[in-house]
């Protein structure tokens, strides 16, 4: 079992959908969670911090993590064709699991 | 403001033949890395840097080299390439640990081996 699952899609919604892109994991210890976005042929850019549980919002895009369930999510509001790219979980622990880790992203298309 | 470069963007080789793919970075960040991310496998680590004149195997360094001689540098080599080395490399750099801190990465270099 890996330690982040992140199902690959692809996902495609129509434009002005609300769309969850979501992460499960199985260590415990991590406490830092990122989403990042790479657009095609692109390198990946952050998009989302979240230190332990909890939600942040910025703008159209909300992070949640539920440490309980070992569960993150990300949710786009009012979703935009610009918003096509493959978004990537990231995650890590602290001292000796400090190790970053990635899902390996999923597809998402927004059709106009 | 360039960010992080990598040179070249794209390359075929020959099974054998030895290339190296330079990143720099203008960001005077500490930390410096090189993956590769492949279909299927997602971004794994090969090499890092937590400073000048230092380097550290991530989850992938069989088959390369790295150095970081200056801190605006971090340099990647193949000393014999193969076909499982085909795939795209991306340099990242960050201020402090990724773990903790914002990567921020190049825009890939595409690397053929036939």
């Amino acid at each position: 079992q890996k330690e982040v699952e992140q199902d690959p899609g692809p996902l495609s919604v129509p434009e002005g959908a609300i769309v969850s892109l979501n992460c499960t994991y199985s260590n415990s210890a991590f406490q830092y969670f990122m989403w990042y976005r790479q657009y095609s042929r692109k390198g990946p850019e952050l998009l989302m911090y979240t230190y332990s549980s909890g939600n942040k919002e910025d703008g159209r895009f909300t992070a949640q993590v539920d440490k309980s369930s070992k569960y993150i999510s990300l949710f786009i509001r009012d979703s935009q064709p610009s918003d096509s790219a493959t978004y990537l979980c990231a995650m890590s622990g602290a001292g000796n699991n400090r190790k970053l880790i990635w899902g390996l992203g999923t597809s998402l298309a927004v059709n106009p | 403001n360039a960010g992080v470069t990598q040179t070249p963007k794209f390359r075929v080789l020959k099974t054998g033949q030895s290339m190296t793919l330079l990143c720099a970075q203008d960001m005077n960040h500490e930390y410096m890395y090189w993956y590769r991310q492949d279909p299927g496998m997602g971004l794994r680590l090969i090499h890092y840097s937590v400073g000048e004149g230092t380097t550290a195997k991530g989850e992938v360094p069989d088959g390369y080299n790295v150095s970081r001689l200056k801190k605006q540098n971090f340099l990647l080599g193949l000393e014999s390439a193969a076909p499982s080395q085909t795939s795209v490399y991306f340099c990242a750099s960050s201020y402090q640990g990724g773990d903790t801190g914002e990567l921020f990465f190049g825009e890939g270099s595409r690397l053929t081996v036939l």
